[in-house]
């Protein structure tokens, strides 16, 4: 079974701050790499896909992809307390481009 | 927003019941998929379809069955619900571009199975 591994958290910054997430993946076949954020009793909604080692930057969101390492993480700037919400990390499986498997999610709350 | 509809939104049943959960898209993509989320298991794959009648087991696909007559529309059943199958399921819909898949989800259905 492969397996994509997120710290459960909670994780709490301070508004302003850097929120820093970190997800790890077990199928080092994985190619396509994606970052969910869920607010609480919505559905999961795509924010940040990354494909290629190194960063991606989309506004206050930065991906970041290790391949050799099997990591993957998502930096927030500024975070918001609109930003507070659990974060999905989901990642390609079984050598299949189009199936998911997802951690269970960081829950984040930025304090005002 | 992508165009995916499921229905009903929210269902209350009995256990020994079938029960059968809509996704409707208007987006035209070729994949679609059922997950299921609980505390403390996030989000796992019970059934997914790679085309009209071409569908596959996920990683939790006991007691589920799935459908796909046409390219919109992906029923999920649940033969004989069980309290087991209380759970928020998520319908969600990709297209591979290039050699990259995106998924999209719907807003969820609340099963309770009393």
């Amino acid at each position: 079974q492969k397996e994509v591994e997120q710290n459960s958290g909670p994780l709490s910054v301070p508004e302003g701050a850097i929120a820093s997430l970190n997800c790890t993946y077990s199928d080092r076949v994985s190619q396509s790499f994606f970052w969910y954020r869920q607010y609480s009793g919505k559905s999961p909604e795509l924010i940040m896909s990354i494909y290629s080692n190194g960063d991606k930057e989309d506004g206050r969101f930065t991906a970041q992809l290790n391949k050799a390492s099997q990591y993957v993480s998502l930096l927030i700037r500024d975070s918001q307390p609109s930003d507070s919400a659990t974060y999905l990390c989901a990642v390609n499986s079984g050598g299949s481009n189009y199936k998911l498997t997802f951690g269970k999610g960081t829950l984040l709350t930025v304090n005002p | 927003d992508a165009g995916i509809t499921q229905s009903p939104r929210h269902k209350v049943t009995e256990t020994g019941t079938p029960v059968t959960l809509r996704c409707h898209q208007t987006e035209n993509h070729r994949y679609m998929y059922w997950y299921r989320q609980d505390p403390g298991h996030g989000l796992r794959l019970i059934h997914y379809s790679y085309g009209v009648k071409d569908t596959d087991k996920g990683e939790v696909s006991d007691g589920y069955s799935v459908s796909r007559s046409k390219t919109e529309d992906f029923l999920l059943t649940l033969e004989s619900a069980t309290s087991s199958q209380t759970s928020v399921y998520f319908c969600a819909i990709s297209e591979s571009w290039g050699g990259t898949t995106e998924a999209f989800f719907g807003q969820g259905t609340r099963l309770t199975v009393v």
